[in-house]
């Protein structure tokens, strides 16, 4: 069963910068798994950010950009707000069969 | 405005059947595919499924074959995930996604979510 690895836990000071990254278990993260992130807050449904690596949704702010690092795809926030606080998903493509999440981290602002 | 509204909360005793909704609407509901996701309490997202509501094709999850079925009514713009016979272990909150194509998997629309309890 393929599984997909993030931090469990980061911390970040406000307008400071952190990169989470998502690992899948098979090998290298490519393109080709257009990998897709997701910011929830608690008691909130999950809200897309990111998908096919770097492409944003017309409501992802600025400050949020996806990339693929050292065989990973990472998610960069720059100039971290308080309001950044969250757990945050990646989901990696399989197959049209077999999309799998990642564990989440949780994002703490101190 | 572009939105899928789910299903009340549901209380359910193990063994019983269930079928929850996702109601579309302010777009074209049989052009854009339907996805559910489930998160268990305190617990990661998992994907469970998509089906395309314009030619019913559906994908499952290898983990929720044969566990849940999926479907839609498009004269009413709903899809469906639904279960002949609950357990213990699907009390989660089941959310419903849009995605307007698999060829470049995005999810642009999340449902509120619809928690569904079993406990006998």
């Amino acid at each position: 069963q393929t599984v997909v690895t993030q931090e469990p836990s980061l911390t970040v000071s406000p307008g400071g910068t952190v990169t989470l990254t998502c690992a899948s278990s098979t090998g290298e993260v490519t393109s080709a798994y257009y990998p897709n992130w997701f910011q929830q807050k608690p008691g909130q449904a999950p809200r897309s950010l990111i998908y096919s690596t770097n492409d944003k949704h017309s409501w992802t702010p600025a400050r949020f950009s996806g990339s693929l690092l050292g065989g990973k795809a990472a998610l960069t926030l720059s100039g971290v707000q308080p309001e950044d606080e969250a757990e945050y998903y990646c989901l990696l493509y399989f197959s049209n069969s077999a999309w799998v999440f990642g564990g989440g981290t949780k994002l703490t602002v101190l | 405005e572009e939105q899928l509204v789910q299903s009340g909360a549901e209380v359910k005793k193990p063994g019983e059947s269930l079928k929850i909704s996702c109601k579309a609407s302010g777009y074209r509901f049989i052009s854009y595919w339907i996805g559910w996701v489930r998160q268990m309490p305190g617990k990661d997202l998992e994907w469970m499924g998509v089906i395309f509501p314009g030619d019913s094709d559906t994908r499952y999850s290898p983990s929720f074959q044969g566990q849940v079925i999926i479907s839609v009514d498009k004269s009413i713009s709903t899809a469906y995930l639904q279960w002949s016979s609950l357990k213990a272990s699907d009390t989660a909150m089941y959310y419903c996604v849009r995605l307007p194509t698999l060829t470049i998997p995005r999810m642009d629309v999340w449902g509120k979510g619809t928690t569904v309890t079993v406990s006998s």
